[in-house]
């Protein structure tokens, strides 16, 4: 089955730095990767994904990027703020007898200090 | 997007005992997932249930441990049974809008007594 690897597991940066979080994916048949924000006490929420026709995509301060010969994906955040602060985990969607069912990262947690 | 609701929000039970989460949808998804975040973890699918058919699980997943219903498109429920400490966690359902994406709700904070 698809393994997601997720890099680094904890990042600080001071307000208005950027932020790389880094993911590798095993199935070369993977073909979403979306990208999820946990605030404490919340559920996971979609904040951009990628398809694998794509090899970039930008939603404001954040952007995503794929490499499928690779097989790893980014998120950048761009001028940082402290409400950036959470955990973020990225996602790829398996292909084969995984088809369609995500495979998560460990999570990074980020910390943005004003 | 989807407007996703999940009751209770948390809940303490005590060992040996069953409790029924529901995951209500504001709109009709044909896949329902449910995963389990355990304290500080990733996440971790349970199972996936399509309406009209017997739900399907994850290795390590067992349905006499984690029943679940779907009555319809916008509705479902997990049980977790005969719960045990081990089974403190975040329970999370999550909807499959469109072809491939998928939102999450609140999530249930499940402690076990």
């Amino acid at each position: 089955g698809e393994n997601v690897e997720q890099h680094p597991s904890t990042l600080s940066v001071q307000e208005g730095d950027s932020a790389v979080i880094k993911c590798t994916y095993s199935d070369s048949a993977s073909n979403y990767f979306p990208w999820y924000k946990q605030e404490l006490g919340k559920g996971p929420q979609l904040i951009i994904d990628i398809r694998s026709n794509v090899g970039e995509k930008k939603d404001q301060r954040i952007a995503v990027t794929l490499n499928k010969t690779a097989k790893h994906f980014s998120l950048h955040i761009t001028e940082t703020q402290p409400e950036d602060s959470a955990v973020y985990f990225c996602a790829a969607s398996g292909g084969g007898t995984s088809y369609g069912k995500l495979t998560f990262g460990q999570g990074t947690i980020l910390t943005v200090h004003p | 997007s989807a407007v996703i609701s999940q009751k209770p929000s948390r809940d303490i039970c005590q060992r040996g005992t069953s409790l029924t989460i529901q995951c209500q949808v504001d709109s009709q998804v044909t896949m329902m997932f449910w995963y389990r975040q355990q304290p500080g973890q990733s996440l971790t699918l349970i199972a996936t249930a399509n309406q009209g058919s017997e739900a399907t699980y994850e290795s390590g997943f067992v349905i006499d441990k984690f029943p679940i219903s779907r009555p319809n498109l916008t509705f479902s429920t997990l049980t977790v049974s005969n719960m045990s400490p081990e089974d403190s966690s975040i329970y999370l359902c999550s909807p499959r809008v469109g072809t491939d994406t998928q939102y999450f709700g609140p999530g249930t904070r499940l402690t076990v007594l």
